[in-house]
C-alpha cells in the first residue's frame, strides 16, 4: 500500500488567497484526521471523519476553514481566505476501527505571505 | 491545563545512556497511550502503545504507565544518535471520540556522540 498520500507537499500563497489541501487515506481505513502542527501549539486536531461523515470539527479554528470527504478515498481541507497565521504543517492521517494506530501522510508545508 | 503535557526539551543524553521522556495527562477517562517519534521534517510514526498500568518493553524501548498519577513515560536504553528526534505522547479517551488521539507538544531528544 502507498500509505496516506497528501498534496501538495509545499504551498506558498499570499494572504487572502484560497488554499486547498488534499488527502487520500489508506484503502480500507474508515477514520480520517486533519492535524495542524506548529512549534508553539504542537500537533492539533482540526477535524476527523468516520465513514466519510464529519464527527468532530471543534478544532477548526474559524469559519475560514472547511473540510470535506466526498468518498472513502478522498478528503480536502480548504482555507478561504488564508492568513499568515495559518502558516503551519498540515497532516492528514488515517486509521481503522479496531486498530488505534494512526498512519500519517507526509504533510503539507503551508506558507501564507 | 493542557490535556497532554510534555517538557519541550531539548533533552540531551550521551550515546549509550538511558533517555527518559515524560508525559502527564489531565483526563482520567483516558484509556490508551501512545508514543510517536518524529524526525525533523518528517511525519510522526508510532513506536509504542500501552494500555494497562506497569511496564511494556519492546527492544530498547520501555513504556511505563501509572494511571493513578496520570503519568506515562518512555525509556530508551543504549541511546543512539539515530534516536535523535521529537517524541510525541498521545492519549485516547475511554469512551467517545472513536479513534481520536490528543497529542502533547513533544520532547526533543538529542543523543550526542
Amino acid at each position: 500500500d502507498a500509505g496516506v498520500i497528501q498534496s501538495p507537499r509545499h504551498e506558498v500563497t499570499e494572504m487572502g488567497q484560497e488554499v486547498t489541501l488534499r488527502c487520500k487515506p489508506i484503502s480500507g481505513h474508515d477514520y480520517l484526521f486533519w492535524y495542524r502542527q506548529t512549534m508553539m501549539r504542537g500537533l492539533e486536531l482540526l477535524i476527523y471523519f468516520n465513514n466519510n461523515v464529519p464527527i468532530d470539527d471543534s478544532g477548526m479554528p474559524e469559519d475560514r476553514f472547511s473540510a470535506k470527504m466526498p468518498n472513502a478515498s478522498f478528503s480536502t481541507l480548504k482555507i478561504q481566505p488564508s492568513e499568515p497565521r495559518d502558516s503551519a504543517v498540515y497532516f492528514c492521517a488515517s486509521s481503522q476501527t479496531g486498530n488505534e494506530k494512526l498512519f500519517f501522510g507526509s504533510g503539507t508545508q503551508l506558507s501564507v505571505l | 491545563q493542557k490535556e497532554v503535557e510534555q517538557n519541550s526539551g531539548p533533552l540531551s543524553v550521551p550515546e549509550g545512556a538511558i533517555a527518559s521522556l515524560n508525559c502527564t495527562y489531565s483526563d482520567r477517562v483516558s484509556q490508551s497511550f501512545f508514543w510517536y517519534r518524529q524526525y525533523s521534517g518528517k511525519s510522526p510514526e508510532l513506536i509504542m502503545s500501552i494500555y494497562s498500568n506497569g511496564d511494556k518493553e519492546d527492544g530498547r524501548f520501555t513504556a511505563q504507565l501509572n494511571k493513578a498519577s496520570q503519568y506515562v513515560s518512555l525509556l530508551i536504553r543504549d541511546s543512539q544518535p539515530s534516536d535523535s528526534a521529537t517524541y510525541l505522547c498521545a492519549v485516547k479517551r475511554l469512551t467517545g471520540g472513536g479513534n481520536k488521539l490528543t497529542f502533547g507538544t513533544g520532547t526533543q531528544l538529542k543523543v550526542e556522540l
